[in-house]
């Protein structure tokens, strides 16, 4: 079964960097995610789309601070100097045949 | 640019009906998948139904199979999602999204909000 797993929260002080990782189900590490970003009181919004091997591809607008990677069944989302509207929940998302999966989100607080 | 606006939302009882809608805009509506997403207050994004850019195939969550229904109107680059016997856990912003080339969403609308009440 496809799974998507994420830790419920993270934070990190304002400026630094921060890493958030999205865990596919075993047996599935060849498969794509996209990564997205809901602010407070607002709708989702589309980050990047990365692949197995760490390439992405980001959405119109997106800041260079956020860049992807991964490694095996994991994929990474990587924001450098945090800013206070980086303050958000980041789901990952993947799908396959006759499905669209979500992992759960995980909410980072920029301290 | 790409442009969804859902509409249809509102408060409705338990067991009843209701039909959502989504305008697209900015792109070939019959050329992307087409999916409904649904948060219920204060929870995570939760995948409901998409249909195929060509139309010729849907998909449902296994929580909505039988009661939503996911169709479209291309001459009108509509999205829609009939909702029938609904229930309490049916109550979410119901968000529309669009596919890139394969599955990912690379755009969203700005989310329609549904009650249902007992």
């Amino acid at each position: 079964q496809l799974v998507l797993t994420q830790s419920p929260s993270a934070s990190a002080s304002l400026g630094t960097s921060v890493k958030l990782t999205c865990t596919l189900s075993s047996g599935h590490y060849n498969y794509a995610i996209a990564w997205h970003q809901q602010q407070p009181e607002k709708g989702p919004r589309y980050l990047m789309k990365l692949t197995s091997d760490g390439t992405h591809s980001k959405g119109d607008g997106i800041p260079d601070r956020f860049s992807g990677s991964s490694s095996g069944t994991e994929r990474y989302l990587t924001i450098s100097s945090l800013q206070s509207e980086d303050e958000a929940d980041y789901y990952c998302q993947t799908w396959g045949t006759g499905t669209r999966v979500f992992g759960g989100g995980t909410k980072l607080t920029v301290l | 640019e790409v442009q969804l606006l859902e509409s249809g939302g509102g408060l409705v009882q338990r067991g009843g009906s209701l039909r959502l809608s989504c305008a697209a805009s900015g792109f070939t509506f019959n050329s992307y998948g087409m999916n409904w997403v649904r948060q219920a207050p204060g929870k995570g994004l939760e995948w409901v139904s998409r249909m195929s850019g060509r139309g010729d195939r849907t998909d449902y969550a296994d929580s909505v199979k039988g009661r939503l229904t996911v169709s479209r109107d291309t001459s009108k680059n509509t999205l829609y999602l009939q909702m029938s016997s609904l229930r309490g856990e049916d109550t979410a912003v119901y968000y529309c999204a669009k596919e890139g080339e394969d599955g990912y969403f690379d755009s969203w609308g700005q989310g329609t909000l549904v009650t249902v009440s007992s």
